[in-house]
Order: structure tokens, then sequence, then C-alpha cells
């Protein structure tokens, strides 16, 4: 069962774009909302965050665009770089009752932006 | 802040060996998880510390696996009988007071 759906699996934008990369889940008790970035060969590394009581979040250039009702949420990358091309994942969290906020995964989304 | 680090950072084994791999948090988080993480998916959870304590296990978390945290510091994963199967990325990753989870760089494990 997978709890998080991801799309779209790949995506090529030209630098300058936006890119956009959507998620949904199943799980209403998610209570955190996390993106990350991924280069080849390195660990997931924490881009941006956010709780369920918030509607949108900017950092820089990325924005986190969140939609309770409808159990989605989205990433935008203003003016794309090349330096962005990585695999972008991504999370959600809810506490377990044992203890964790294990992250709950989608299954990725590789940028590629072109020059 | 040295943010994680994971030992070594690539194994490679035969079917049927022990291998253990070490993951060291960044040093004020007290809470510490596994994940595994195969080709062309997101990782997945394995495991959770806090502190010392062992408090969450994955199903994923077969009888051959198992994971320490003596002290609250260090952590570490091993993996018995070696399979196929279990060749992916080991990640590590530890949480700040905001339960932020950072990761390592992980292990990349190649069963042979």
């Amino acid at each position: 069962q997978q709890q998080v759906k991801q799309s779209p699996q790949s995506l090529i934008v030209q630098k300058g774009g936006i890119s956009i990369i959507n998620c949904a889940y199943e799980n209403t008790a998610f209570d955190y909302f996390p993106w990350y970035q991924q280069f080849p060969g390195k660990g997931p590394a924490l881009l941006i965050a956010i709780r369920p009581d918030v509607s949108e979040k900017k950092e820089g250039r990325f924005t986190i665009s969140f939609n309770k009702s409808a159990k989605q949420f989205s990433l935008h990358i203003m003016d794309s770089q090349p330096g962005d091309s990585a695999t972008y994942f991504c999370a959600a969290t809810l506490y377990s009752g044992a203890g964790s906020y294990q992250l709950t995964f989608g299954k990725g989304t590789k940028l590629s932006v072109i020059p | 802040d040295t943010g994680v680090s994971q030992d070594p950072r690539h194994k490679i084994t035969k079917r049927g060996q022990n291998v253990t791999f070490r993951c060291d948090p960044i040093s004020e988080h007290n809470r510490l998880y596994w994940y595994r993480q195969t080709l062309g998916q997101g990782p997945e959870f394995l495991t959770y510390f806090q502190n010392e304590a062992q408090l969450e296990k994955s199903r994923l978390l077969s009888d051959r696996f198992s994971a320490e945290r003596p002290k609250g510091s260090f952590s570490t994963l091993e993996i018995q009988r070696t399979e196929q199967g279990d060749s992916a990325m080991y990640l590590c990753a530890s949480t700040n007071r905001e339960n932020e989870q950072f990761f390592g760089p992980g292990t990349r494990l190649t069963v042979l």
C-alpha cells in the first residue's frame, strides 16, 4: 500500500523555467510534509517542509503548496537551474505511538534542467 | 554541525557473509533512524532509536538484521547471512527537536 503517491516520475525543464512536482497522500493523520533532494550517490537532503495548518511555504526559489482538503501537496522550483538536476522525494510523517516520526516517502521524481 | 556520517560508504560482500555498518549522528540529536533505499525507490523505514533504546522496528527488518545504539551515541546495523536481495543503500538519519530528519551519505551494499 503506497501511502504517498508522487508524480511525475521524471521531468525535463529548461533553464529558467518552473519545475512542478506533485504528491498525494492517503492517511489524514500525517502532520508533517518535507521534500528531500538527492544527488546520485548521496543521502537525501532536507529542502523544505510544511505542516498542514499552512497552505504555502516559500524558501528562496522553492515553494510548497498544500491542499489539505484534496490531500495533495506540491513543490515548485522557480527559475530552475542545471544545478537543480537531482531526484526529489516528497514524504509525510506522523507520530507512530511508539515514539517515532518515521518518514513515508514517494517514489521520487528525477528532474533534469537543460540549458 | 558536522552532519550525520556513515561508514563504510561502499561494501561489497559475498552471499552468506555478515556485514556491519556504522552511523554517527549529529552530536546533540538523541533520536536516530535507519532506512533502506533500493534503486529507483524512496527510502523505507527500518528502525528507530531514542537514545540507546530501540523503540520501533519495521516488518522489513527480518531476524537477520540487528541494530544497536550503545550509550545512545553511534549506531550499528548488522546483517547476518546476507542475501542478494539485501543489496541497497542503507541510510541513517538523526532528528532535531523540531523532528526534522537529517540523512547521512549512506552505505551502498552490494551482495554478490
